[in-house]
């Protein structure tokens, strides 16, 4: 079954300190999420992506956080400078699109702690 | 802005009961998804809704789009069914962008 996978599952941080996550989505799919869950908190929608672009960004991603997808396979989320406050699990998404309403796939999430 | 309500937040069950989760949301949709969480972290998609009813083995989820309702049962509960459970939505967005707006979860817990 295919299969969203996202790497590092744990990534610890210095405060300040640049972090990238890494998700590879399904290879067919045409719109990409990053969520994120504080601990103890509802997941929460960070930003979406299709048609190489950024279609809707919450006021959670501000100028510190970006997205790529730079050779058609990888999406990343790069955080410039972390905060202590960006200590949360990150999970990345993808649906196909192919019809009107699709099933979510969820990689296994990157616990990112910052210190 | 659609608000996803459910409930309860906490359900502790004996194995072979029959479990009963709830959600409510606020604004149209064009579908619902019931995703389950463990331990780990991981979450998984175990139903997408746009209307009626789905069935996989002992899980049952239902909708009421008029009343903005929905329900997920699990039959014959067993302690692996231990988790998370997450109500999410997909905005009534004309399918421009299907971002998910989450519930804040019910933990279930089943002892044998």
């Amino acid at each position: 079954e295919p299969e969203v996978t996202q790497t590092p599952s744990h990534q610890v941080t210095q405060m300040g300190q640049e972090v990238i996550l890494r998700c590879v989505p399904i290879s067919n799919h045409l719109y990409f999420y990053w969520y994120r869950q504080i601990l103890g908190q509802k997941v929460e929608f960070l930003v979406s992506f299709y048609n190489n672009e950024i279609s809707e960004k919450s006021e959670i991603f501000d100028d510190q956080f970006s997205v790529e997808r730079p050779d058609g396979s990888n999406f990343t989320l790069k955080i410039r400078s972390t905060k202590l406050e960006d200590s949360a699990m990150y999970f990345c998404a993808s649906m196909s699109g192919f019809v009107e309403n699709t099933e979510a796939f969820f990689g296994q999430g990157t616990r990112l702690t910052v210190v | 802005k659609n608000e996803v309500e459910q409930s309860p937040q906490n359900l502790t069950a004996q194995e072979g009961e029959f479990i009963t989760i709830n959600c409510s949301y606020s604004v149209g949709i064009s579908a619902l998804h019931w995703l389950q969480q463990h331990p780990g972290g991981g979450i998984v998609s175990l139903f997408m809704l746009s209307s009626g009813k789905k069935k996989h083995g002992r899980l049952i989820a239902t909708i009421n789009i008029q009343e903005k309702h929905s329900s997920l049962h699990i039959t014959a509960s067993h302690p692996r069914d231990s988790a998370v459970y997450i109500c999410a939505v997909n905005g009534d967005s004309g399918g421009s962008n299907y971002k998910l707006t989450f519930g804040k979860g019910t933990l279930l817990t089943v002892n044998p």
